[in-house]
């Protein structure tokens, strides 16, 4: 089964910065890491869903949700089968459980347990 | 950006009801279409693609239906798992978006 582990959450200042990393396994049934896009997703607290970002297979094209263009970056590291979200100038409203997922094909096909993200002062 | 619009945004029902769920797009998405379901605490769990092709390992009770702009959930005999919120997702374009839920709730 796929697997992917998310981490890096934790408690920021408003401004400040994290680094997500997004550690993937079980890509055995199927095409293996290099070949899928990979995709950032969040929820703030009781609220729905928020596509992010995404990632081509070869890293060569990205994609960002308004809200956080030119603060976030997405990367990946094949070699290493993951998948990252630097973070900067955080703001309040970036508060969420940020999920690292695979895109399947237009959906989303495996989720992490997702790492919780809190910018408070 | 695509908006995806859930009704009824709650719904009371009863193990063995039929309930369906309905997700609208502000503009055409062809069938590219998904459904997720969310229970508290856990990730989103990939129930429908496509509009209407089930995830392997997903009970056959869930159906979709549904292309361009209006896409349906069906329930048919909903257990006492089924109960979580439900979430539907366009792929046509980026950014892809989701709709706002649908909480299942029990009568």
């Amino acid at each position: 089964d796929v697997q992917l582990v998310e981490s890096g959450g934790g408690l920021v200042q408003p401004g400040g910065s994290l680094r997500l990393s997004c550690a993937a396994s079980g890509f055995t049934s199927g095409l293996p890491f290099n070949r899928y896009w990979m995709i950032w997703v969040r929820q703030a607290p009781g609220k729905g869903l928020e596509w992010v970002a995404n990632i081509k297979a070869d890293g060569s094209e990205k994609n960002y949700v308004d809200s956080v263009k030119g603060r976030f970056t997405i990367s990946r590291d094949n070699a290493q089968k993951s998948s990252y979200l630097q973070m900067n100038s955080l703001r309040v409203e970036d508060t969420a459980v940020y999920y690292c997922a695979r895109d399947g094909g237009f959906y989303i096909d495996s989720w992490g347990q997702g790492t919780l993200v809190s910018v408070s002062s | 950006d695509i908006q995806m619009t859930q009704s009824p945004s709650s719904v009371s029902a009863s193990v063995g009801d039929r309930v369906t769920l309905t997700c609208r797009a502000s503009q055409p998405i062809a069938s590219w279409l998904a459904w997720y379901q969310q229970k508290p605490g856990e990730a989103p769990k990939l129930l429908i693609y496509v509009a209407s092709h089930l995830q392997n390992g997903v009970p056959s009770r869930f159906s979709g239906s549904g292309s361009g702009t209006e896409f349906t959930l069906t329930i048919s005999g909903l257990q006492p798992e089924d109960f979580a919120t439900y979430y539907c997702q366009q792929g046509n374009s980026f950014p892809w978006t989701f709709g706002q839920g649908t909480k299942v709730e029990i009568k």
